[in-house]
């Protein structure tokens, strides 16, 4: 199976703008999970999204926002970008339902965001 | 919510030595431990993992520890070698009907040849 990808890979914007990230998660996975990783706070959780809908969500405000598609497909977007916005982010998808396997998360390459 | 710390913050050892990775968690409903192992400019990898029903688990020269009375858990690798190195990551969820993982701080491990 092909694994998770994450585009653009590389991102460079200016504070006030707004961007979009997408992750396509591993073919019949259900849940995509987006998080922030900074090299001073690790790696923040952001959402999580299964069948469509928002099942979960970090402690981040309100400019951060995401939506998953019918096909698992998951975007993220920061409206009003500001410097601190800088990081790598990281999607991961999984199955999203109960079974043996079901817990595991795989991570996608990332988007390196870069906020001038 | 979940809160996970990690220790030490970084690691040096000998090729050949252990070493140990401890991590604690707040929320006592966790039932999901996994590691993962991420090396420099690649995407975090899932290594090992362990569920709250198992005290512990091993794969090759890696183990994996759990306390839930005292809601700790640790990461053990044995026989050390240099592609060890990399940061690793502890992680707490509670899987019921959603997924949300935290991840402790990362532990920044070097394996000296």
């Amino acid at each position: 199976k092909a694994g998770v990808t994450q585009t653009p890979r590389y991102l460079i914007k200016t504070r006030g703008q707004q961007v979009t990230l997408s992750c396509s998660p591993i073919s019949g996975h259900r849940s995509v999970s987006w998080y922030q990783q900074t090299p001073g706070q690790g790696l923040q959780f952001l959402f999580e999204y299964f069948s469509e809908t928002q099942r979960n969500k970090g402690n981040f405000p309100g400019r951060f926002s995401g939506r998953q598609f019918s096909n698992s497909r998951s975007e993220m977007n920061v409206s009003t970008l500001e410097l601190g916005d800088s990081a790598l982010y990281l999607c991961a998808s999984s199955p999203g339902t109960s079974g043996t396997l079901s817990y595991e998360q795989y991570f996608g390459p990332g988007t390196r965001l870069t906020v001038t | 919510g979940e809160n996970v710390e990690q220790h030490p913050s970084t690691l040096s050892v000998q090729e050949g030595d252990s070493a140990v990775i401890k991590c604690t968690y707040s929320d006592s409903a966790s039932n999901y431990f996994p590691w993962y192992k991420q090396e420099l400019g690649k995407r975090p990898q899932l290594i090992i993992d362990i569920r709250s029903n198992v005290g512990e688990k091993k794969d090759q020269r890696i183990a994996v520890t759990l306390n839930k009375t005292a809601k700790h858990f640790s990461l053990h690798i044995t026989e050390t070698q240099p592609e060890d190195s990399a940061v690793y990551f502890c992680a707490a969820s509670l899987k019921t009907s959603y997924d949300k993982v935290i991840f402790g701080p990362g532990t920044s491990l070097s394996v000296i040849p």
